[in-house]
């Protein structure tokens, strides 16, 4: 019984390359959540989707970020043009519902690092 | 704007002490608070919650106070361990909303032997 998902785990890009995180939630979830942790920081909401939907982008700075739930698939979070500020751990998390779930379960992160 | 502050940054306690760690928050419409615990290279994992309700919950050597006039909420670690030395997160976030958490910036602990 797998938790959630993420790969790849660390990923390595230098300056104005492409970064693509995947996420695939626990069994049962259709609700997916993207939280970015900076170094020393606590989590910061990005993102909630449903299959196919965004719920919720309020988090997600307004440019070269974008993300996605695919109807088949795993929901992937999509940095272009990466900056060194975009360095970080990348958290997905899925709940078995929205409101009034409140329990939310983490995947062991995508940490980014830009050269 | 952070919406809920957390203290200390850092914690050192001896093994078989009692770890306190504090949040603070503004927004009176969270109604759920969640204690989340991480440790290196691993992703939060929940740990304990509390609804303001009631004033505190108990779960084995975890137990967390809520205040809900302070607004300020605590996390408390009875006869700490090593194996609890690990970094913790409290949130807030509001029921009739999704699921979006509003975390502190984290506490460090370390539990020396």
């Amino acid at each position: 019984n797998a938790g959630v998902m993420q790969n790849p785990r660390h990923l390595v890009r230098r300056r104005g390359q492409e970064a693509r995180l995947r996420c695939s939630p626990m069994k049962g979830h259709s609700h997916v959540y993207w939280y970015r942790q900076l170094p020393e920081e606590g989590l910061k909401f990005m993102v909630y989707l449903q299959k196919e939907n965004i719920i919720d982008e309020s988090g997600m700075p307004k440019e070269r970020f974008s993300a996605e739930f695919p109807k088949e698939g795993p929901s992937i979070l999509r940095i272009q043009q990466v900056v060194r500020g975009d360095s970080a751990a990348y958290f997905c998390a899925s709940s078995s519902q929205g409101a009034g779930a409140n329990v939310l379960t983490f995947g062991a992160g995508s940490r980014l690092t830009v050269l | 704007q952070q919406q809920v502050k957390q203290s200390p940054q850092s914690l050192i306690v001896q093994k078989g002490g009692i770890s306190i760690i504090n949040c603070a928050y503004e927004n009176t419409a969270f109604d759920y608070f969640p204690w989340y615990q991480q440790f290196p290279g691993k992703g939060p994992a929940l740990l304990i919650a509390i609804r303001p309700d009631v004033s505190e919950k108990k779960e084995g050597r975890f137990t967390i106070s809520f205040n809900k006039s302070a607004k300020q909420f605590s996390l408390h670690i009875m006869d700490s361990q090593p194996g609890d030395s690990a970094t913790y997160f409290c949130a807030a976030s509001m029921m009739g909303n999704f699921n979006k958490f509003y975390f502190g910036s984290g506490t460090k602990l370390n539990v020396k032997p």
